[in-house]
């Protein structure tokens, strides 16, 4: 089962980019991930799914100011032009035939 | 679009079952291409996957939890439900149902209802 390590925060300024790191474990890097994104108090939203070669479908809604990307066993999250509506969790997910696995969640702070 | 909403007690005294609903609306829970999932998420920490059904009944579970849930579907209902036996404290959390499609992870998510364990 792949495991997912993110930090566990990160900031920016307003109007500035992010980008948010998911890295998987060792002999998973192929692995396909999603992103989400969870705004204090409320409940977790889809943003997109990843895949290793960097491509990305993102969901309904979902502004332009964020994409995706990858590295080997990093799956990255951008989000350009920074909105205060932007400040939230974000955790990224896999799963494989049996399980699903979630990071620990990356705490952003938009300054 | 499609819609997801727990229900379920808010209060569930210790070694007891607790017992939640998923209704769902704005989509058939039959669909094939997808999936139904269970997840909580303990106040200030992070998400955890609980288990899985598909449509066909099959389920897969949280090796953690596996010993002590059962999910199941209703599709006369539109519905899918949890039980998770012999609760503790450490079972409060808000639980989400979600709809997951196949090789693309979870996608849609309900709004959550936060289960207390407590005498």
């Amino acid at each position: 089962q792949p495991v997912l390590t993110q930090s566990s925060s990160a900031s920016a300024s307003l109007g500035s980019s992010v980008k948010l790191t998911c890295t998987l474990s060792s002999g998973h890097s192929s692995y396909i991930i999603a992103w989400h994104q969870q705004q204090p108090g409320k409940a977790p939203r889809y943003l997109m799914k990843l895949e290793g070669s960097g491509s990305y479908n993102k969901g309904s809604g979902v502004p332009d100011r964020f994409s995706g990307s990858s590295s080997g066993a990093d799956r990255y999250l951008t989000i350009s032009n920074l909105q205060s509506e932007d400040e939230a969790d974000y955790y990224c997910e896999t799963w494989d035939s049996n399980t699903h696995g979630f990071g620990g969640g990356t705490k952003l702070t938009v300054l | 679009q499609v819609q997801l909403q727990e229900s379920g007690p808010g209060l569930v005294k210790p070694s007891q079952t607790l017992s939640l609903t998923c209704t769902v609306s704005g989509g058939s829970i039959s669909s094939g291409s997808y999936y139904w999932s269970w997840i909580r998420q303990p106040a200030g920490k992070g998400l955890e996957w609980i288990g899985r059904i598909s449509t066909s009944g099959s389920t897969n579970y949280n090796p953690s939890l596996k010993s002590r849930v059962t999910i199941s579907v209703d599709t006369s209902k539109n519905q899918f439900s949890l039980k998770l036996s012999s609760v503790t404290a450490a079972d409060t959390a808000v639980y989400y149902c979600a709809r997951g499609l196949y090789g693309g992870g979870i996608d849609y998510w309900g709004q959550g209802t936060l289960v207390t364990v407590s005498s």
